[in-house]
C-alpha cells in the first residue's frame, strides 16, 4: 500500500510555455501533499506544502506565481510551472503524507518528473 | 534550523562487504528519522523509519540505528550486492508530527562492485 504516482515521468517543453505535473495517492487519502525539487548531486528542496481545499504554503524563495499548486482532492495535487524557462529544468518529486498506527506520520514519494525546458 | 549531514558522500565496495553509512543532524528534537534509497532518475523508496523513541529498526540485510541525544544515525548494510548500488538519503522530521517538514541530507552514493 501507500503508492504515489506522478504524471508525466518526463516532459520537454519550449521556453515560455506552461507545464502541469500531476501527483496522485493511489490507495490512500492524503491530507497533505508536498512538492520537492532536486538538482544534480543535491538534496531534495521542499518547494511547497499543500492541504486539500486550501492554499499551498510556499517555502522561502519559491515564487508562488510561477509554481502554481492545486490540491483539488484528497488524492490529487497538481504543480503547474508557468512561463517555463531553461533554469526551471529539474527533477520534481511529489510526496503524500498520512498517519498510520505504529508508524506515526510518514511521507510516501512519487517517482518524479524530469522537466527539460528548451 | 535543522541540518542533516551524510558521510561519506560516495562509497565504493566489493560485493559481499558489510558497510555503514552515517547521518548526523543538528537538532535532536525530532519526530522520526527515515532512510531512503534513490536510483538514478527515480523517486525515493523508503527503507526504514525510526520513531524518536526507538533505537533501531531492521529490514532484511538493513539495520538502522538512532542515537537522538548525539544527533546520529547509521545505516548498516550486510553482505552488500551490486543491486544495492544507489544513493541513500537520510531525512529527519522535526517534533510535532505532520506540522514539521522533512529535512534531507545530500545522500551517500553507494557503488557495489561485482
Amino acid at each position: 500500500g501507500a503508492v504515489v504516482s506522478q504524471h508525466p515521468s518526463r516532459v520537454i517543453c519550449k521556453s515560455g510555455t506552461s507545464v502541469k505535473i500531476e501527483c496522485r495517492s493511489l490507495d490512500f487519502q492524503a491530507t497533505t501533499m508536498f512538492w520537492y525539487r532536486q538538482f544534480p548531486k543535491k538534496s531534495l528542496m521542499l518547494m511547497a506544502t499543500s492541504n486539500e481545499g486550501s492554499k499551498a504554503t510556499y517555502e522561502q524563495g519559491v515564487e508562488k506565481d510561477k509554481f502554481l499548486i492545486n490540491h483539488a482532492s484528497l488524492t490529487l495535487s497538481t504543480l503547474t510551472v508557468t512561463s517555463a524557462h531553461p533554469e526551471d529544468s529539474s527533477f520534481y518529486i511529489c510526496s503524500a503524507g498520512r498517519t498510520s498506527s505504529g508508524r506515526g506520520y510518514e511521507q510516501y514519494f512519487g517517482p518524479g518528473t524530469r522537466l527539460t525546458v528548451t | 534550523k535543522q541540518e542533516v549531514t551524510q558521510i561519506p558522500a560516495a562509497l565504493s565496495v566489493p560485493e559481499g562487504e558489510n558497510l555503514v553509512l552515517n547521518c548526523s543532524f543538528t537538532d535532536s528534537a525530532i519526530y522520526n528519522l527515515q532512510w531512503f534509497r534513490q536510483d538514478p532518475g527515480k523517486g525515493l523508496t523508503s527503507l526504514l523509519l525510526i520513531q524518536s523513541s526507538q533505537r533501531e529498526q531492521t529490514s532484511g540485510r538493513l539495520n538502522a540505528s538512532l542515537d537522538k541525544s548525539s544527533g546520529r544515525s547509521t545505516l548498516y548494510i550486510a553482505a552488500s550486492q551490486p543491486g544495492d548500488s544507489a544513493t541513500y538519503l537520510c531525512a529527519v522530521r522535526g517534533s510535532g508530527g505532520s506540522n514539521y517538514k522533512l529535512t534531507f541530507g545530500k545522500g551517500t552514493l553507494l557503488t557495489v562492485n561485482p
